[in-house]
């Protein structure tokens, strides 16, 4: 079956610095990818997504390339900031059947310093 | 009106109490999900509505019977439920499409059995 996975968290930065969140993902067919952030006490909301190989989706200075053929979404933002503290995850929906079933991986917490 | 609305924010409940959790959508959306988000696990996919009809559900305890009376509602009784079941329940809807698959989320309902 479809799966995703990101790195261990928690992803500790001072403010300013050069984030990265790897995720790489296995699934059948073409999928859709999402990157969902999650702040403190909060619901999940959509940050980014792509819909095909080479599209690269990107929000509020994030970024990511959907790479088919590294199977890889990573999430990158040139400087953060401490409001960027939030737990990210990295999802993935086949599609195919025009729902939006997503397979998330485990989130990466992300705490930015002053 | 936030576009997915969860009632209550938090619920505490006796492992032989009944309960009700509510989701409400203002998106005009066909399509309705319910998320069970445990600690150090991925979001878990639980049940899936198109236009009232349960599409899918995930091998879900039967402790958990879901309710979905028109498009814009959905609900997620709850009945005998353990100390496990304890996690963040999150609603989230879509459009049907054969083409972008994008959920909003709900702020969830954070659920503690006792």
């Amino acid at each position: 079956g479809d799966s995703v996975t990101q790195m261990e968290g928690p992803v500790t930065l001072s403010e300013e610095a050069f984030l990265t969140i790897n995720c790489t993902y296995t699934a059948t067919g073409y999928p859709s990818l999402f990157w969902y952030v999650q702040y403190p006490g909060e619901g999940l909301q959509l940050l980014l997504k792509a819909t095909k190989a080479d599209d690269k989706g990107s929000n509020k200075g994030f970024e990511a390339t959907y790479r088919k053929e590294t199977t890889s979404f990573h999430l990158e933002k040139g400087s953060v900031q401490v409001s960027d503290s939030a737990v990210y995850f990295c999802a993935l929906s086949d599609g195919g059947s025009g729902y939006s079933t997503l397979t998330f991986g485990k989130g990466t917490m992300l705490l930015v310093s002053p | 009106e936030t576009g997915v609305t969860q009632t209550p924010r938090h619920l505490v409940m006796g492992m032989t109490n009944k309960k009700s959790l509510k989701c409400e959508q203002h998106l005009g959306h066909n399509a309705m999900y319910w998320y069970k988000q445990s600690a150090k696990k991925p979001l878990e996919l639980m049940f899936v509505y198109n236009f009232k009809e349960q599409t899918e559900n995930n091998s879900v305890p039967s402790r958990f019977s879901p309710e979905c009376p028109n498009s814009s509602h959905l609900f997620l009784h709850l009945h005998t439920l353990q100390p496990e079941d304890s996690a963040l329940y999150l609603c989230a809807s879509s459009q049907v499409s054969a083409g972008d698959t994008e959920a909003f989320f709900g702020q969830g309902t954070r659920l503690t059995v006792v």
